[in-house]
């Protein structure tokens, strides 16, 4: 069971906003930055938001991210069939001294 | 381009050892901090370690301390990865990944730990 906790699943349909969430404590996400990643299946993961709220070049400024208190959240709008995978938030605790990952959330666009 | 390239994964028996490389490419190697982090069949993301730019500071996820080490060759922009007394649970795609973002991500390379 992941430290980070993320709904295992969500589903929506294309052209909706689906929303992502990731909840920690003050060890992690209250007090360290959060990053999310992509991973569609047999490929590695890819960063879409970091520092919580950040996109990398060329993300789509349909991805966003936010946090608050011990909270992060992904949000994703317009949501389109090439969105279907895995993701993942990570962030550092400074009380376990580990990177630790959510155990992720299987997006389903219907 | 960044790139950053795994090696060394196999099929090994439980209680053995084996090497993981990380060659690294298209980026100042020595100014930043590098991460292992497994993915097993089906399963999530696990961070198995973390090293500092200078190599001096290594953290290690409880799951493989004592068991694994991470090093790194800054002339050489590489990665290394020991893992000593593997277990199945080892079992998994590991990945070398830069910066603590996690910024850029090999492809990874599979370790079977079966008899």
């Amino acid at each position: 069971q992941s430290v980070l906790t993320q709904p295992p699943s969500v589903s929506a349909a294309p052209g909706q906003r689906v929303t992502i969430s990731c909840s920690g404590s003050s060890s992690n996400i209250g007090n360290n930055y959060v990053s999310w990643y992509q991973q569609f299946p047999g490929t590695a993961p890819k960063l879409l938001i970091y520092d919580n709220n950040k996109r990398p070049s060329g993300i789509p400024d349909r991805f966003s991210g936010s946090k608050s208190g011990t909270s992060a959240t992904l949000d994703i709008t317009g949501l389109q069939t090439g969105d279907e995978a895995d993701y993942y938030c990570g962030t550092w605790d400074f009380s376990l001294s580990a990177r630790l990952f959510g155990g992720g959330t299987k997006l389903t666009v219907l | 381009e960044v790139q950053l390239v795994e090696s060394g994964g196999g099929l090994i028996q439980p209680g053995g050892s084996l090497r993981l490389s990380c060659a690294a490419s298209g980026f100042n190697f020595s100014k930043y901090e590098m991460n292992w982090v497994r993915q097993a069949p089906g399963k999530g993301l696990e961070w198995v370690s973390h090293i500092s730019a200078s190599g001096r500071t290594v953290y290690y996820a409880d799951s493989v301390k004592g068991r694994f080490r991470t090093t790194r060759d800054n002339a050489k922009n590489s990665l290394f990865l020991q893992m000593n007394s593997l277990r199945a649970e080892d079992r998994a795609v590991y990945y070398c990944v830069r910066a603590v973002t996690g910024d850029y991500w090999g492809r990874g390379t599979l370790v079977t730990v079966s008899s």
